[in-house]
């Protein structure tokens, strides 16, 4: 069966500080897409980045970065130099090539505080 | 840029009531998707739908249906709405199966 876990429920940091969002997946498939998803108080889910299970290759943009480790079977997610804007919850979610499902991680809810 | 919208932001509805919550894609994608998201909970799948007339069940299909008669719309019908279906709804399209999945701004359904 497959799962995602997201072991952090509620993190709090100061502006400015670095942060890293935790991701953890279990699946015995070999083939299958990573994502993170934003979910401000507004309430839209905004989708933030997709990975597929064969590029490691770790990724940038802007403050945003992620870590993807198929040895750790994690994909996390760090926003350097963090702003009050990125309160928020971020979900990670995986899916499966053969599958139309997306298996959703509980979220992590980021304060961050001024 | 994907446009995915919902038909309401809230929506007040009586108990026993018909209720249809509408949703539409402008990207031309095949998938369709409905959750519900309930704190404590997350995201819950309902239904989705991989083609037009095709529906599929999710986690959570009881007392909801579904009506895909048009590639970009897809409809979600709680068929006697009740307290219990209380939760805020949120739509989603993607291209295909692995792509990423876009969502409308949500629903919050109270049912009084």
């Amino acid at each position: 069966a497959q799962k995602v876990t997201q072991a952090q429920t509620e993190i709090s940091v100061v502006e400015k500080e670095d942060v890293t969002l935790d991701c953890v997946y279990e699946t015995r498939d070999t083939t299958y897409y990573l994502f993170w998803y934003k979910q401000p108080p507004s309430g839209e889910l905004v989708f933030l980045i997709r990975r597929n299970s064969f590029d490691e290759q770790n990724e940038i943009s802007g403050r945003y970065s992620w870590n993807f480790q198929k040895s750790t079977s994690s994909f996390n997610f760090t926003i350097t130099a963090s702003q009050v804007v990125d309160s928020a919850v971020y979900f990670c979610a995986l899916i499966l090539d053969s599958n139309y499902q997306l298996i959703w991680g509980a979220g992590t809810k980021l304060i961050i505080k001024p | 840029d994907v446009k995915v919208t919902q038909s309401s932001r809230y929506l007040v509805k009586r108990t026993g009531e018909k209720v249809f919550l509408e949703c539409v894609q402008d990207m031309d994608h095949e998938n369709m998707f409905w959750y519900r998201q309930d704190p404590g909970l997350g995201l819950r799948l309902i239904y989705f739908s991989y083609d037009v007339k095709m529906k599929e069940k999710g986690d959570i299909p009881e007392g909801y249906s579904v009506s895909r008669e048009k590639k970009e719309r897809f409809s979600l019908i709680l068929e006697s709405a009740s307290t219990n279906q209380t939760s805020m709804y949120l739509c989603a399209s993607s291209l295909i199966t692995g792509a990423e999945a876009f969502f409308g701004q949500g629903t919050r359904l109270t049912v009084v």
